[in-house]
C-alpha cells in the first residue's frame, strides 16, 4: 500500500503563481523526501527534509514537515513552464533503507 | 557521470516470452533499486540490493519475476514467462545514503 498520497491529484496554474502540493503518509519516518518527473523520464530528487526539521528551502522550493500530522508540503514558488510535471512525496521505513512513494500530484503550469 | 542507465528503453515481448531488463548503478552508490510505475497502482518498490545482497524482494509480484546483481556495477530484472499484465514502465534506481538517482526507465509492453 502507498505510504504517502499527495493532494490535490492534480493541479493546474498559470505561470507566476504559487503552486503548493501536500502529502499525508502513515508511520513514523526517519526523513521524507520529495521528487520531480517529468514525463517520459525517471524520477528527479528535489529536496530531503528530516524528522526533526520542520522548514526547509532550497531554490524556489519549500518543503514543510509536521510530524504530529504525518503531513508535508511542497510549495512551488513563481512558478514556470518548465516546472510541469508529476511531484511525488516519498517516506522511509524508520530504517533509511528503502523508499515508498505517494501517487503523486500532477502541475500543469500554463503561459 | 553518466547516471544510472537501464536498457532497453522499450521493450515489446509476447506473451510467455522471457524478458530481462539491465540496470547500471552509479559507481560507488551501495544501493540499487526496482520499481515498477503503473497508472493504477502507481511506484511499487519490486526488490532492493545492498552491497550486491537481496535485502527486501517482497515486492516482487510472483515466482516468475527474479533479480540479481552479480557485482556492484550491473543488476538485472528477468521475467519468465511474461504476461500482459507485466506491461508497465520498469525503473532502476541506486543510492549511496540518501536520495535515489533513477534511470530513464524502460517500458515493457507484453502483448
Amino acid at each position: 500500500s502507498q505510504q504517502g498520497e499527495e493532494d490535490p491529484q492534480a493541479l493546474s496554474i498559470q505561470e507566476g503563481e504559487n503552486a503548493t502540493m501536500n502529502c499525508s503518509y502513515k508511520t513514523s519516518i526517519n526523513n521524507l523526501q520529495w521528487y520531480r518527473q517529468n514525463s517520459g523520464r525517471g524520477l528527479v530528487h528535489l529536496i530531503l527534509i528530516r524528522s526533526n526539521e520542520r522548514e526547509k528551502h532550497s531554490g524556489r522550493l519549500r518543503v514543510t514537515l509536521d510530524t504530529s500530522k504525518k503531513s508535508s508540503s511542497l510549495l512551488i514558488t513563481a512558478s514556470r513552464a518548465a516546472d510541469t510535471a508529476s511531484y511525488f512525496c516519498a517516506t522511509d521505513d524508520g530504517t533509511a533503507s528503502k523508499l515508498t512513494f505517494g501517487t503523486g500530484t500532477r502541475l500543469q503550469v500554463t503561459l | 557521470d553518466a547516471g544510472v542507465i537501464q536498457s532497453p528503453r522499450h521493450e515489446v515481448t509476447e506473451m510467455g516470452q522471457e524478458v530481462t531488463l539491465r540496470c547500471k548503478p552509479i559507481s560507488g552508490h551501495n544501493s540499487l533499486f526496482w520499481y515498477r510505475q503503473t497508472m493504477m497502482r502507481g511506484l511499487e518498490l519490486l526488490i532492493y540490493f545492498n552491497n550486491n545482497v537481496p535485502i527486501d524482494d517482497s515486492g516482487m509480484p510472483e515466482d516468475r519475476f527474479s533479480a540479481k546483481m552479480p557485482n556492484a556495477s550491473f543488476s538485472t530484472l528477468k521475467i519468465q514467462p511474461s504476461e500482459p499484465r507485466d506491461s508497465a514502465v520498469y525503473f532502476c534506481a541506486s543510492s549511496l545514503n540518501y536520495g535515489y538517482t533513477f534511470g530513464s526507465g524502460t517500458r515493457l509492453t507484453v502483448v
